[in-house]
């Protein structure tokens, strides 16, 4: 089984609705990350949290909001959703060192 | 502040010749650097990693990469290209201390046959 798992795989929705992605790890890491990718520009970092109670913005988190449910649980949501945020969605986690260990990826499209 | 400049979006190389992904980074302190891969539809593969050890790294599948402190660069290579190395390749650094990743655009690697 896979170490970090993401769902769903593939979304298509419509403006204005509301999506939860969902993260879960069984590497008993304190760190889970959400990242959003699109083409020439590479990853780049929503949220962050270091434990269930330290939530962090990355540089891009306007539209989303993430809640950490558990240690290995990491759910990212956007409340309303816009065609710009049409990305693939990567959440990752890591022990105490930088090496950071990926999910599949989830396919949005934002009608 | 900690960046990464890929230096080439495309790299096209035929099957069996030399691959070459070139890399330059800027980082406030000692940093980490790693290549990561993604083949189609698919996740993000650790390729290598340097954390201050050999400047030589060497990784999965053939793969190494060489760090230059003098050149701020961490270029990656293969000696003979394989046809299952077509896929996007992503040089990331991260400030030692600062657990946050910075992603180069992604270099996408097209083998001919």
């Amino acid at each position: 089984d896979a170490d970090v798992t993401q769902t769903p795989r593939n979304r298509i929705t419509k403006t204005g609705k509301r999506i939860m992605l969902e993260c879960s790890q069984t590497k008993g890491h304190d760190r889970m990350y959400w990242y959003r990718q699109d083409p020439g520009l590479g990853l780049r970092l929503i949220y962050y949290s270091f434990d269930v109670k330290d939530i962090n913005k990355g540089e891009i988190s306007d539209g989303y909001s993430v809640s950490r449910q558990a240690q290995a649980k990491f759910s990212l949501s956007l409340e309303s959703a816009i065609p710009n945020q049409t990305a693939l969605y990567f959440c990752a986690t890591s022990d105490s060192i930088p090496e950071q260990f990926f999910g599949p990826g989830t396919r949005l499209t934002v009608l | 502040a900690q960046s990464v400049t890929q230096l080439d979006s495309h790299v096209s190389v035929s099957e069996g010749t030399p691959v070459l992904l070139r890399c330059n980074y800027s980082s406030s302190y000692s940093p980490s650097l790693f290549w990561y891969v993604q083949h189609p539809n698919k996740g993000l593969q650790l390729l290598l990693k340097y954390t201050s050890a050999a400047t030589l790294v060497k990784g999965i599948n053939g793969f190494e990469a060489e760090f230059k402190k003098s050149e701020t660069s961490f270029h990656l290579t293969k000696p003979s290209a394989h046809m299952s190395d077509a896929a996007e390749y992503f040089c990331v650094v991260s400030d030692r201390g600062d657990y946050k990743l910075s992603f180069g655009a992604g270099t996408t690697v097209t083998v001919r046959a």
